[in-house]
């Protein structure tokens, strides 16, 4: 059974609208990320967090805002979206160790228009 | 800042050859993780193998790497490429000083041909 699961899978919008990815993991883990696949770029951080409540800056984090309302859930929000958020986006979990393992769930493909 | 350098984007063999993926990372801390992580076609990254001490080696079906500090590697390697390690191949840091996050490269893809 996935222990971190996205929605949606996919999704379409067009510019200037406004989505929501949603993300929960099942670990028990303190910290959640969220991530966006680029040919050429890899794995960016966008956002991530280690607690209900708090939220820490990434590393490509314009134009996105993100939400941890419980442990289990992690929100990434796109309020205008552009062409250049055409991405896949992954969410991820870890443990605080500093050997951490991220668990990656399937990941959202989202185009924007 | 703490940055990983994976200079191949595409790595293509046939099966059989040896497998090296090169992966250098810049970070002014000393405690650093090295991480692999792979990536198969629709579905998720996961953890492939992870740093040890300085200069020890560690494996994971049947793939290696070992971390040296002296030149910040972190190669991964494999003696005989198979068709089913064709993937997407991350690594990855965490520095000391990274808040827990991990930084990644821009990956290498690895097509294994017959």
């Amino acid at each position: 059974e996935a222990a971190v699961t996205q929605s949606p899978r996919n999704k379409v919008t067009v510019t200037g609208g406004n989505v929501t990815l949603s993300c929960r993991q099942t670990n028990s883990h303190n910290y959640m990320y969220w991530y966006r696949q680029d040919t050429g770029h890899g794995l960016r951080l966008i956002h991530y967090s280690y607690g209900a409540g708090n939220l820490q800056i990434g590393d490509v984090p314009d134009g996105y805002k993100a939400t941890r309302t419980t442990q289990e859930d992690f929100f990434l929000l796109l309020e205008l979206a552009s062409p250049s958020q055409t991405s896949l986006y992954f969410c991820a979990s870890s443990d605080s160790t500093s050997q951490n393992t991220l668990y990656f769930g399937a990941g959202t493909r989202l185009s924007v228009l | 800042g703490d940055s990983v350098t994976q200079t191949e984007g595409l790595v293509t063999l046939t099966e059989g050859l040896p497998v090296m993926l090169n992966c250098t990372y810049q970070t002014i801390y000393s405690n650093a993780f090295l991480f692999w992580y792979v990536h198969y076609l629709n579905e998720s990254p996961w953890l492939l193998l992870r740093s040890s001490t300085d200069n020890k080696r560690t494996e994971h079906q049947g793939f290696h790497a070992t971390l040296h500090k002296s030149s910040s590697s972190f190669h991964l390697q494999k003696s005989s490429a198979q068709l089913s390690d064709s993937a997407l191949y991350y690594c990855a840091l965490r520095g000391g000083g990274s808040g827990n996050k991990l930084i990644f490269g821009t990956g290498t893809l690895l097509s294994v041909k017959p």
